[in-house]
């Protein structure tokens, strides 16, 4: 199976900064690679696919970048409401792993 | 709209099985699969498995083959995750979602159904 591995676990950061986020797959995955971010008592929800298109609704300070096996999250304008944690996935092969997570908390 | 609404929750004993069930709309389930996605208490995602609900062609993760069945009735546009044996370690909230892939992700989930796993 595909590692994922994702880092940081966790950041602490505050409304307005710049946070990047990054996934390293353990073999090449072409760009078959989502992110989702998730709240507290709440389902995932998709941000990005493709590694770089953003989901329809998604506001536009989610980017996503890479190829292959390095692959990163930037939200180049933290809100309030961006502090959640945020996982991506790999599903170029079953089983479609996901990373560990990031936390990402108010500063 | 399309959502996903599942059944409610479980509690089950050791060796139980458990039926999770998703429920369709504003869409028809037979055009997309749906995978299965679980999170244990405090951790992070793990996937379980998909259903093709077009053919009923199945994958499942590693950990649970073996334990785990998914299935789909489109005369009621509802998807289906059965896991018997139950472990504590099963003590978690199942997710089913609408998976796209290898076009997109997974773009709407279900709410999640906690099944507690407890003697």
């Amino acid at each position: 199976a595909i590692r994922i591995t994702q880092s940081p676990s966790s950041l602490s950061a505050s409304t307005g900064d710049r946070v990047t986020i990054t996934c390293r797959a353990s073999q090449g995955i072409s760009s078959y690679l989502a992110w989702y971010q998730q709240k507290p008592g709440k389902a995932p929800k998709l941000l990005i696919y493709a590694a770089s298109t953003l989901q329809s609704g998604v506001p536009s300070r989610f980017s996503g970048s890479g190829s292959g096996t390095d692959f990163t999250l930037t939200i180049s304008c933290l809100q309030s409401e961006d502090f959640a944690t945020y996982y991506c996935q790999q599903y170029n092969t079953y089983p479609g792993t996901f990373g560990q997570g990031t936390k990402v908390e108010i500063k | 709209q399309v959502q996903l609404v599942q059944s409610g929750a479980e509690v089950k004993k050791p060796g139980a099985s458990v039926k999770v069930s998703c429920k369709a709309s504003g869409y028809t389930l037979s055009s997309h699969g749906i995978s299965w996605v679980r999170q244990a208490p405090g951790q992070g995602l793990e996937w379980m498995g998909w259903i093709g609900a077009y053919n009923g062609n199945t994958k499942y993760g590693q950990k649970i083959q073996g334990r785990v069945t998914m299935t789909t009735d489109t005369s009621t546009s509802t998807a289906y995750m059965e896991l018997r044996s139950l472990r504590s370690d099963d003590t978690a909230v199942y997710y089913c979602a609408r998976d796209l892939t290898p076009t997109k992700g997974y773009d709407y989930w279900g709410q999640g159904t906690l099944v507690t796993v407890s003697s």
